[in-house]
């Protein structure tokens, strides 16, 4: 298995709304990406994990908490949103954790917010 | 923070021509990644060139690294309509964070 799943592939919400965002991957990659992409824009990294443990997050606020209850799931959930939250999420898995160079990323199709 | 830059932002070509992606960064990096995105979907990794390499291929793409110009160019040969995509490089950031800082991205279409 060499793709990276997101749930759902589309997501409407509330501004008082929870809703969560799911990622899986089976490849055995020990580090695990968020990102944000709005239209016509690059992908902006949200968080890092890295051997299940959260190693990087880019000041993102706090409406936006992530978890990762394992090496192959990663979630991200979303509570009282703004319309500008959305966009494009993406998630990302790649075969080392921090630090590492050389590695690629492999991306799932993303779900695509949209906040009301 | 945007490290690299893509040029031309975006190009249309015909099916069969070649295209060339230039991109620019700033600070010194441990390698660089072309990535490539079909419209609303995930990326797609292309392709990786580390620092001390100057040249990679990979089928019929070519990737080149100036790192004295801070520069690296794609080439796409004999291109198809099925190439049509948005195309990122993206950058580490040696001796600094281990993430991944994406450029602005081109809009390449191949007209059949």
């Amino acid at each position: 298995d060499t793709e990276v799943t997101q749930t759902p592939k589309h997501l409407v919400m509330g501004m008082t709304n929870k809703k969560s965002l799911k990622c899986e991957q089976h490849m055995g990659h020990r580090a695990m990406y968020w990102y944000k992409q709005k239209a016509k824009k690059p992908p902006e990294l949200m968080f890092v994990y890295s051997y299940e443990k959260l190693s990087i997050n880019e000041s993102v606020p706090s409406r936006f908490s992530p978890e990762c209850p394992n090496s192959s799931l990663l979630n991200l959930h979303l509570h009282a949103l703004q319309p500008e939250d959305s966009a494009l999420y993406l998630c990302a898995s790649s075969r080392q954790g921090l630090p590492q160079t050389y590695n690629e990323q492999f991306f799932g199709p993303g779900t695509r917010l949209t906040v009301l | 923070s945007q490290q690299g830059e893509e040029d031309p932002q975006a190009l249309s070509i015909q099916e069969g021509e070649n295209a060339t992606m230039n991109c620019s960064y700033k600070t010194s990096i441990n390698n660089l990644q072309w990535y490539r995105q079909n419209s609303g979907r995930g990326l797609v990794h292309l392709i990786l060139i580390r620092s001390n390499e100057r040249e990679k291929h990979s089928g019929r793409l070519r990737v080149t690294l100036d790192t004295s110009k801070k520069s690296s160019s794609l080439l796409i040969t004999a291109s198809r309509a099925a190439d049509t995509a948005s195309y990122f490089c993206a950058t580490d950031t040696q001796g600094g964070s281990e993430k991944l800082v994406f450029g602005k991205g081109m809009k390449l279409t191949v007209n059949p």
